[in-house]
């Protein structure tokens, strides 16, 4: 079975700040992908990002930035000079090769609000 | 390209009551998701297709049924409304290989008194 565990329920930073969303991951599979969404305050959720179990290069896009550890089973994922545009509720997921179905493991979410 | 799309957006149901959610996408994924999210707990799979014709089971299935009779299309079923099931509940689909991202819906707010 998989899980997914995002221990941080909300962050509230100042504009500018950089914060850091944490996401730990659980499977017993070798071949695995992982995913960040992002469901801002009208309730679509938005991919980011995926990263399959062999690539564990950083991976940066604009202010987003996300940090892939398979030795502490982490993908963290990083705002840079955050806006108020970043607030939003932000999911961690997790699929493996044998998941019937490509079906998708989601974490609790961390909402983040950024203030001016 | 429209995508992913629900019908409703929002919905009110008396206790008891039966509904029954549509969700459509144009992009002829194979699979198709139920999920319904809830405070604190994440999205969590309700059922899912991997084709025309099949369903499956997925972490939270009970008081609900779905239906996968076209491709395009799966429907989730309420046949009797509890307000354990007041939630909001996204669609979603990807494609049949690579593990690649899902598209979801735009959700249907349901709420059951």
């Amino acid at each position: 079975a998989q899980k997914v565990t995002q221990a941080q329920t909300e962050i509230s930073v100042v504009e500018k700040e950089d914060v850091t969303l944490d996401c730990v991951y659980e499977t017993r599979d070798t071949t695995y992908y992982l995913f960040w969404y992002k469901q801002p305050p009208s309730g679509e959720l938005v991919f980011l990002i995926r990263r399959n179990s062999f690539d564990e290069q950083n991976e940066i896009s604009g202010r987003y930035s996300w940090n892939f550890q398979k030795s502490t089973s982490s993908f963290n994922f990083t705002i840079t000079a955050s806006q108020v545009v970043d607030s939003a509720v932000y999911f961690c997921a997790l699929t493996t090769i044998k998941a019937a179905g490509n079906k998708l493991t989601f974490g609790g979410g961390t909402r983040v609000l950024v203030k001016p | 390209n429209a995508g992913v799309t629900q019908t409703p957006k929002f919905r009110v149901l008396k206790t008891g009551q039966s509904m029954t959610l549509l969700c459509a996408q144009d992009m002829n994924h194979e699979y198709m998701y139920w999920y319904r999210q809830d405070p604190g707990m994440g999205l969590r799979l309700i059922h899912y297709s991997v084709g025309e014709g099949t369903t499956a089971k997925g972490e939270v299935p009970d008081g609900y049924n779905v239906s996968r009779l076209k491709k395009q299309n799966f429907l989730l079923g309420l046949e009797s409304a509890a307000p354990s099931q007041t939630s909001v509940y996204f669609c979603a689909s990807s494609y049949l290989s690579g593990a690649g991202e899902a598209f979801f819906g735009q959700g249907t707010r349901l709420t059951v008194v």
